[in-house]
Protein backbone atom coordinates (compact mmCIF):
# COMPACT_ATOMS: atom_id res chain seq x y z
CA UNK A 1 0.00 0.00 0.00
CA UNK A 2 1.15 3.29 -1.01
CA UNK A 3 1.79 5.39 2.20
CA UNK A 4 3.81 7.74 4.26
CA UNK A 5 4.34 6.43 7.94
CA UNK A 6 5.62 8.72 10.73
CA UNK A 7 6.78 7.88 13.85
CA UNK A 8 5.54 7.98 17.52
CA UNK A 9 2.08 9.26 16.81
CA UNK A 10 1.84 10.64 19.51
CA UNK A 11 4.98 11.75 22.17
CA UNK A 12 5.35 13.79 25.70
CA UNK A 13 8.62 14.68 26.43
CA UNK A 14 10.45 17.80 28.62
CA UNK A 15 12.05 20.55 27.65
CA UNK A 16 15.64 20.04 26.16
CA UNK A 17 15.67 16.51 25.40
CA UNK A 18 16.56 15.69 22.03
CA UNK A 19 14.00 14.13 19.99
CA UNK A 20 13.60 12.35 16.36
CA UNK A 21 10.24 12.09 14.56
CA UNK A 22 10.54 9.39 11.45
CA UNK A 23 8.80 9.85 8.68
CA UNK A 24 8.87 7.14 5.37
CA UNK A 25 7.44 6.86 2.36
CA UNK A 26 6.86 4.07 -0.10
CA UNK A 27 6.10 5.50 -3.40
CA UNK A 28 9.71 6.44 -5.01
CA UNK A 29 8.77 10.37 -4.44
CA UNK A 30 11.38 12.98 -4.62
CA UNK A 31 9.80 15.63 -2.67
CA UNK A 32 9.08 15.75 0.84
CA UNK A 33 8.38 18.42 3.43
CA UNK A 34 7.74 18.91 6.86
CA UNK A 35 4.85 20.88 8.14
CA UNK A 36 3.35 21.80 11.66
CA UNK A 37 -0.15 22.89 12.13
CA UNK A 38 -1.31 24.72 15.16
CA UNK A 39 -5.07 26.14 15.33
CA UNK A 40 -5.61 29.66 13.40
CA UNK A 41 -2.49 29.43 11.79
CA UNK A 42 -2.98 26.40 9.63
CA UNK A 43 -0.12 24.30 8.51
CA UNK A 44 3.38 25.85 8.00
CA UNK A 45 6.31 24.71 6.55
CA UNK A 46 9.17 23.40 8.14
CA UNK A 47 11.87 21.99 6.01
CA UNK A 48 11.59 20.51 2.31
CA UNK A 49 13.82 18.33 0.09
CA UNK A 50 13.90 18.25 -3.36
CA UNK A 51 16.09 15.08 -3.19
CA UNK A 52 18.32 12.82 -1.72
CA UNK A 53 20.87 15.30 0.25
CA UNK A 54 18.60 18.50 -1.01
CA UNK A 55 17.40 19.99 1.86
CA UNK A 56 16.37 23.68 2.17
CA UNK A 57 14.33 26.23 4.86
CA UNK A 58 10.92 26.53 4.50
CA UNK A 59 8.76 29.47 6.86
CA UNK A 60 9.44 27.84 10.32
CA UNK A 61 12.68 26.62 10.44
CA UNK A 62 14.42 27.62 13.47
CA UNK A 63 14.42 25.02 15.82
CA UNK A 64 14.36 21.89 13.79
CA UNK A 65 16.72 20.48 11.58
CA UNK A 66 16.10 17.40 8.96
CA UNK A 67 18.13 15.14 6.91
CA UNK A 68 17.75 13.22 3.26
CA UNK A 69 20.15 10.26 3.36
CA UNK A 70 17.78 8.47 1.35
CA UNK A 71 14.97 8.59 -0.82
CA UNK A 72 12.42 7.13 1.22
CA UNK A 73 13.33 8.55 4.79
CA UNK A 74 12.74 12.53 5.93
CA UNK A 75 13.33 12.33 9.70
CA UNK A 76 12.78 15.37 11.82
CA UNK A 77 15.09 16.20 14.84
CA UNK A 78 14.47 18.67 17.49
CA UNK A 79 17.66 18.89 19.23
CA UNK A 80 16.39 21.30 22.22
CA UNK A 81 12.92 21.39 22.54
CA UNK A 82 10.83 23.97 23.86
CA UNK A 83 7.22 24.53 24.69
CA UNK A 84 6.59 26.66 21.96
CA UNK A 85 7.29 23.52 19.72
CA UNK A 86 4.40 21.87 20.93
CA UNK A 87 2.28 21.29 17.85
CA UNK A 88 0.44 18.44 15.45
CA UNK A 89 3.01 17.75 12.76
CA UNK A 90 2.52 16.26 8.98
CA UNK A 91 5.35 14.45 6.54
CA UNK A 92 4.48 14.92 3.27
CA UNK A 93 5.57 13.65 0.34
CA UNK A 94 4.95 14.14 -3.34
CA UNK A 95 6.61 12.39 -6.73
CA UNK A 96 7.73 15.81 -8.62
CA UNK A 97 8.00 19.49 -6.20
CA UNK A 98 5.46 22.10 -6.74
CA UNK A 99 4.83 23.99 -8.53
CA UNK A 100 3.56 21.00 -10.20
CA UNK A 101 0.02 20.48 -9.97
CA UNK A 102 1.09 17.19 -8.24
CA UNK A 103 -0.49 15.22 -5.78
CA UNK A 104 1.15 16.39 -1.59
CA UNK A 105 0.38 12.62 0.58
CA UNK A 106 0.54 13.31 4.01
CA UNK A 107 1.50 10.83 7.16
CA UNK A 108 -0.97 10.43 9.73
CA UNK A 109 0.60 13.29 11.45
CA UNK A 110 2.61 13.16 15.60
CA UNK A 111 1.28 15.11 17.95
CA UNK A 112 4.20 16.64 20.00
CA UNK A 113 3.87 17.57 23.61
CA UNK A 114 6.98 19.56 24.84
CA UNK A 115 6.42 20.36 28.89
CA UNK B 1 -1.85 40.92 4.08
CA UNK B 2 -2.19 37.44 4.40
CA UNK B 3 -0.88 35.14 1.28
CA UNK B 4 -3.91 32.96 1.78
CA UNK B 5 -7.05 34.11 3.27
CA UNK B 6 -10.14 31.69 4.32
CA UNK B 7 -13.14 32.20 6.19
CA UNK B 8 -12.86 29.39 9.32
CA UNK B 9 -16.26 29.18 9.61
CA UNK B 10 -18.17 26.72 11.04
CA UNK B 11 -20.47 26.64 8.16
CA UNK B 12 -23.63 24.61 9.65
CA UNK B 13 -25.69 23.55 6.83
CA UNK B 14 -28.34 21.38 6.22
CA UNK B 15 -27.99 17.59 4.70
CA UNK B 16 -28.94 18.05 0.62
CA UNK B 17 -28.19 22.40 1.29
CA UNK B 18 -24.89 23.62 -1.44
CA UNK B 19 -22.51 25.56 0.05
CA UNK B 20 -19.77 27.97 -1.06
CA UNK B 21 -16.38 28.67 -0.07
CA UNK B 22 -13.87 31.15 -0.73
CA UNK B 23 -10.63 31.43 -0.15
CA UNK B 24 -8.48 34.84 -1.64
CA UNK B 25 -4.75 34.66 -2.24
CA UNK B 26 -2.48 37.89 -2.48
CA UNK B 27 -0.12 37.40 -5.38
CA UNK B 28 -1.61 37.58 -8.77
CA UNK B 29 0.81 35.95 -10.09
CA UNK B 30 0.09 32.38 -8.89
CA UNK B 31 -0.28 29.61 -10.84
CA UNK B 32 -1.02 26.42 -8.78
CA UNK B 33 -4.19 26.20 -6.81
CA UNK B 34 -6.12 23.03 -4.58
CA UNK B 35 -8.32 22.39 -1.96
CA UNK B 36 -7.65 19.91 0.68
CA UNK B 37 -10.12 17.99 2.89
CA UNK B 38 -8.95 17.28 6.21
CA UNK B 39 -11.28 15.70 9.01
CA UNK B 40 -10.99 15.86 12.54
CA UNK B 41 -7.65 15.33 13.86
CA UNK B 42 -6.48 13.21 10.36
CA UNK B 43 -4.07 14.30 7.61
CA UNK B 44 -4.98 16.66 4.73
CA UNK B 45 -6.25 15.10 1.83
CA UNK B 46 -6.01 16.16 -1.66
CA UNK B 47 -9.36 17.33 -3.02
CA UNK B 48 -9.18 18.26 -6.27
CA UNK B 49 -6.64 21.33 -8.60
CA UNK B 50 -7.88 24.19 -9.68
CA UNK B 51 -7.92 24.87 -13.25
CA UNK B 52 -8.10 27.75 -14.98
CA UNK B 53 -11.41 26.87 -17.14
CA UNK B 54 -12.67 25.89 -13.89
CA UNK B 55 -13.57 21.86 -13.19
CA UNK B 56 -15.47 19.39 -11.57
CA UNK B 57 -15.47 16.00 -9.76
CA UNK B 58 -19.08 14.95 -9.43
CA UNK B 59 -20.78 17.56 -6.61
CA UNK B 60 -17.65 19.61 -6.57
CA UNK B 61 -16.90 22.57 -8.49
CA UNK B 62 -13.69 24.51 -7.92
CA UNK B 63 -13.50 27.76 -9.83
CA UNK B 64 -10.65 30.43 -10.41
CA UNK B 65 -11.21 34.06 -10.85
CA UNK B 66 -7.51 35.93 -11.30
CA UNK B 67 -8.99 39.25 -11.41
CA UNK B 68 -10.09 38.92 -8.16
CA UNK B 69 -7.74 36.64 -7.02
CA UNK B 70 -10.01 33.84 -5.24
CA UNK B 71 -10.83 30.32 -5.56
CA UNK B 72 -13.46 28.79 -5.02
CA UNK B 73 -15.05 25.09 -4.22
CA UNK B 74 -19.13 24.85 -4.44
CA UNK B 75 -20.23 21.62 -2.71
CA UNK B 76 -24.14 20.41 -4.19
CA UNK B 77 -26.59 18.32 -2.69
CA UNK B 78 -24.36 17.80 0.88
CA UNK B 79 -23.90 14.48 2.82
CA UNK B 80 -23.22 13.87 6.60
CA UNK B 81 -19.64 12.78 5.19
CA UNK B 82 -18.73 16.14 3.89
CA UNK B 83 -18.40 17.71 7.51
CA UNK B 84 -14.39 18.09 7.32
CA UNK B 85 -11.96 21.42 7.58
CA UNK B 86 -11.58 22.35 3.87
CA UNK B 87 -7.80 23.98 3.25
CA UNK B 88 -6.81 26.37 0.07
CA UNK B 89 -3.67 25.37 -0.98
CA UNK B 90 -1.58 28.10 -3.35
CA UNK B 91 1.98 27.60 -4.50
CA UNK B 92 4.01 30.77 -3.46
CA UNK B 93 5.49 32.90 -6.45
CA UNK B 94 8.53 35.73 -5.80
CA UNK B 95 7.67 38.79 -6.63
CA UNK B 96 8.37 38.55 -9.66
CA UNK B 97 6.37 36.21 -10.46
CA UNK B 98 9.37 33.52 -10.90
CA UNK B 99 7.40 30.04 -9.13
CA UNK B 100 8.78 28.68 -5.59
CA UNK B 101 8.75 24.99 -4.62
CA UNK B 102 6.49 25.74 -1.49
CA UNK B 103 2.71 25.64 -1.01
CA UNK B 104 1.19 27.81 1.41
CA UNK B 105 -2.23 26.65 2.63
CA UNK B 106 -4.83 28.50 4.48
CA UNK B 107 -6.21 28.10 7.84
CA UNK B 108 -9.16 26.26 6.53
CA UNK B 109 -13.27 26.54 6.51
CA UNK B 110 -14.63 24.33 8.84
CA UNK B 111 -17.94 22.77 7.38
CA UNK B 112 -20.41 21.20 9.82
CA UNK B 113 -23.57 19.45 7.65
CA UNK B 114 -26.52 18.71 9.66
CA UNK B 115 -29.29 15.37 9.25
Amino acid sequence: EAQVTQNPRYLITVTGKKLTVTCSQNMNHEYMSWYRQDPGLGLRQIYYSMNVEVTDKGDVPEGYKVSRKEKRNFPLILESPSPNQTSLYFCASSLFPPPGGDTQYFGPGTRLTVL
Amino acid sequence: RKEVEQDPGPFNVPEGATVAFNCTYSNSASQSFFWYRQDCRKEPKLLMSVYSSGNEDGRFTAQLNRASQYISLLIRDSKLSDSATYLCVVNRVLEYGGATNKLIFGTGTLLAVQP
